[in-house]
């Protein structure tokens, strides 16, 4: 079935170093995109990227991710972590079959 | 920006307890859904509906009803809430369904179950 994987439940970074949040899916749709949804702390889930193009990078707030269909990745990455930044990352496929599928989802915790 | 309003923002019930949360979204969006989000699972799909009077069944709708009254307005009915429905819930709309729609959530609605 379809599925989307986030390997890391927690991941912990230093500010200003660089991070990357690893994302993998599985799918039998050929329509589909992607997207990074970010989690505040008691806020709701917000959409901060989203890409269907193969091999073309996407950004926004400082973070950047490149949809690569040949190894079925969508890894979220930026140069220098924030303090800011520190929030719960989900990854998420959609298709045109019905329903978007998440990934269970990354705890970015940065350190001063 | 869209704007998804759910009621209330916290709930504590008891076992065998009758339970109704509220979504409201006021962009004129096409599609509704009702996730559970609990740690080691993510966000996992209730329900959903593409408009009034329509009802989908998503992954996890085991104990649970919903219903879209309106294009705006639509409910979670737990008729007998057990602690495993312990949950944050959230309500998300998006405009239509397409594979780069994105959903828009609302505050979300903590549940308790005693």
């Amino acid at each position: 079935g379809d599925s989307v994987t986030q390997t890391e439940g927690l991941v912990t970074v230093t500010e200003g170093l660089p991070v990357k949040l690893n994302c993998t899916y599985q799918t039998t749709y050929l329509t589909i995109a992607f997207f990074w949804y970010v989690q505040y702390l008691n806020e709701a889930p917000q959409v901060l990227l989203r890409s269907s193009t193969d091999n073309k990078r996407t950004e926004h707030q400082g973070f950047h991710a490149t949809l690569h269909k040949s190894s079925s990745s969508f890894h979220l990455q930026k140069s220098s972590a924030q303090l800011s930044d520190s929030a719960l990352y989900y990854c998420a496929l959609s298709t045109n079959a019905y329903k978007v599928i998440f990934g269970k989802g990354t705890h970015l915790h940065v350190l001063p | 920006e869209a704007a998804v309003t759910q009621s209330p923002r916290n709930k504590v019930t008891v076992t065998g307890g009758n339970v109704t949360l509220s979504c409201r979204q006021t962009n004129s969006h096409n599609y509704m859904y009702w996730y559970r989000q609990d740690t080691g699972h993510g966000l996992r799909l209730i329900h959903y509906s593409y408009g009034a009077g329509n009802l989908q069944i998503g992954d996890v709708p085991d104990g649970y009803k919903a219903t879209r009254t309106t294009q705006e307005d639509f409910f979670l009915l737990l008729e007998l809430a057990s602690p495993s429905q312990t949950s944050l819930y959230f309500c998300a709309s998006s405009e239509g369904w397409g594979s780069a729609e994105t959903l828009y959530f609302g505050s979300g609605t903590r549940l308790t179950v005693l």
